[in-house]
């Protein structure tokens, strides 16, 4: 089975640097995916980890441990628009990643 | 190139009715996956069509029914709807469906049972 935990909420303030993390327990690893869901909006894309490490995509990074089933996004320079919904996703043994429930993220002045 | 675009965006339907949900990917996506979102469970899958093909499905009743057609549009049925169907139903398309394809999803069907 799948289990994917985040936190459910976190605040920060504008400017600012946050971390937000995901551990899962999968049966079979193929990548974990990152999307930003806004209010009312549909959900986009951010990045995808299959090895470990770093990947950088400029004011967003994510990170991926297979080995201690964690990832973590970092987002820097917060903005009042990052503040949305973001969705930890891992692909098991088929071609469907199952979610996580999100952490709703937001950014005060 | 158009997004995934999904009909309607809202529908209210009484308990007991049945309520169909339209589809269509962005072009040359060959993969649509239907998801169930809501606040408690987050986004739940319901199941994946590839090549008119039902590839993958989730572990919901046998209520939720879906195809694809020929032109990778694709349908999604719930029959007897319950007042727990409430929620918003996305739909996700992939260029081929694989591991490392990220999904484009729509802006959502919100369904409301009353």
């Amino acid at each position: 089975g799948q289990n994917i935990d985040q936190p459910t909420e976190m605040t920060a303030t504008e400017g600012a640097i946050v971390q937000i993390n995901c551990t899962y327990q999968t049966s079979g690893f193929n990548g974990l995916f990152w999307y930003q869901q806004h209010a009312g909006e549909a959900p986009t894309f951010l990045s995808y980890n299959v090895l470990d490490g770093l990947e950088e995509k400029g004011r967003f990074s994510s990170f991926l441990s297979r080995s201690k089933g964690y990832s973590y996004l970092l987002l820097k320079e917060l903005q009042m628009k990052d503040s949305a919904s973001y969705l930890c996703a891992v692909g098991g043994g088929s071609y469907i990643p199952t979610f996580g429930r999100g952490t709703s993220l937001i950014v005060h002045p | 190139k158009a997004g995934v675009t999904q009909t309607p965006r809202y529908l209210i339907k009484t308990r007991g009715q049945q309520v169909t949900l339209s589809c269509s990917p962005i072009s040359g996506h060959r993969s649509v996956s239907w998801y169930q979102q809501t606040p408690g469970q987050g986004l739940q899958f319901l199941f994946e069509y590839f090549s008119e093909t039902q590839r993958n499905k989730g572990n919901f009743p046998g209520r939720f029914s879906g195809r694809q057609f020929s032109n990778s549009r694709s349908e999604m049925n719930v029959s007897t709807l319950e007042l727990g169907d409430s929620a918003l139903y996305l739909c996700a398309s992939s260029l081929e469906g694989q591991y490392n394809s990220p999904l484009h999803f729509g802006n959502g069907t919100r369904l409301t049972v009353t």
